[in-house]
């Protein structure tokens, strides 16, 4: 079945850096590509997402590029500030009913 | 607007016992899924809805139960609760199946001894 591996599970870095968490997905049908934010105690909240027929979506600081021929997507979120610190997960579906998520990476952004 | 609203927070259940999850959402969404956190693991979907009436299992299915009898509820069950089931769950919803972003609750962390 479809898989989607996200790496690293952790990054720390340092306030004003950036920061980049990578995902690869196993089903070549996937088209609809989606990050969550989750702060403690808290759902997952969407962030950004990109579907199959766009290469990179930008919002502000937040950007997400996707090469469907390598089935990776990433995540990069520049000029980082305390309050970017939560766990993120990248997650991928085909357009049905399901949608498979990455393991999630922590991040910690040192002020 | 309460969006996805889940209860209760917090429950500890003893091994045998049976709960039920409740889930709601006031968007007027017709999909919506039940998903459990672990740690190192991700959300994976135990049940999903695409309208009232209509449920079919996700990933991890085993020990649970759902109905959905109407657009706003999801309820989900635990017949004969397991350690195994100790986890966050978290209800969400989307306006279009798993295509369309999810609103999540803030999750049930449930703890059975």
């Amino acid at each position: 079945g479809e898989n989607v591996e996200q790496h690293p599970s952790t990054l720390s870095v340092q306030e004003g850096d950036s920061a980049v968490i990578k995902c690869t997905y196993s089903d070549s049908a996937s088209n609809y590509f989606p990050w969550y934010k989750q702060e403690l105690g808290k759902g997952p909240q969407l962030i950004i997402d990109i579907r199959s027929n766009v290469g990179e979506k930008k919002d502000q600081r937040i950007a997400v590029t996707l090469n469907k021929t390598a089935k990776h997507f990433s995540l990069h979120i520049t000029e980082t500030q305390p309050e970017d610190s939560a766990v993120y997960f990248c997650a991928a579906s085909t357009g049905g009913f399901k949608t498979i998520f990455g393991a999630g990476t922590r991040l910690f952004v040192k002020a | 607007n309460a969006g996805v609203t889940q209860t209760p927070k917090f429950q500890v259940l003893k091994t045998g016992q049976s709960m039920t999850l409740q889930c709601a959402q006031d968007m007027n969404h017709e999909y919506m899924s039940w998903y459990r956190q672990d740690p190192g693991m991700g959300l994976r979907l135990i049940h999903y809805s695409v309208g009232a009436g209509i449920t079919d299992q996700g990933e991890v299915p085993n020990g649970y139960n759902v109905s959905r009898s109407t657009t706003e509820d999801f309820p989900l069950r635990l017949l004969s609760a397991a350690p195994s089931q100790t986890s966050v769950y978290f209800c969400a919803s989307s306006s279009g199946g798993s295509n369309q972003p999810q609103h999540f609750g803030d999750g049930t962390r449930l703890s059975i001894l």
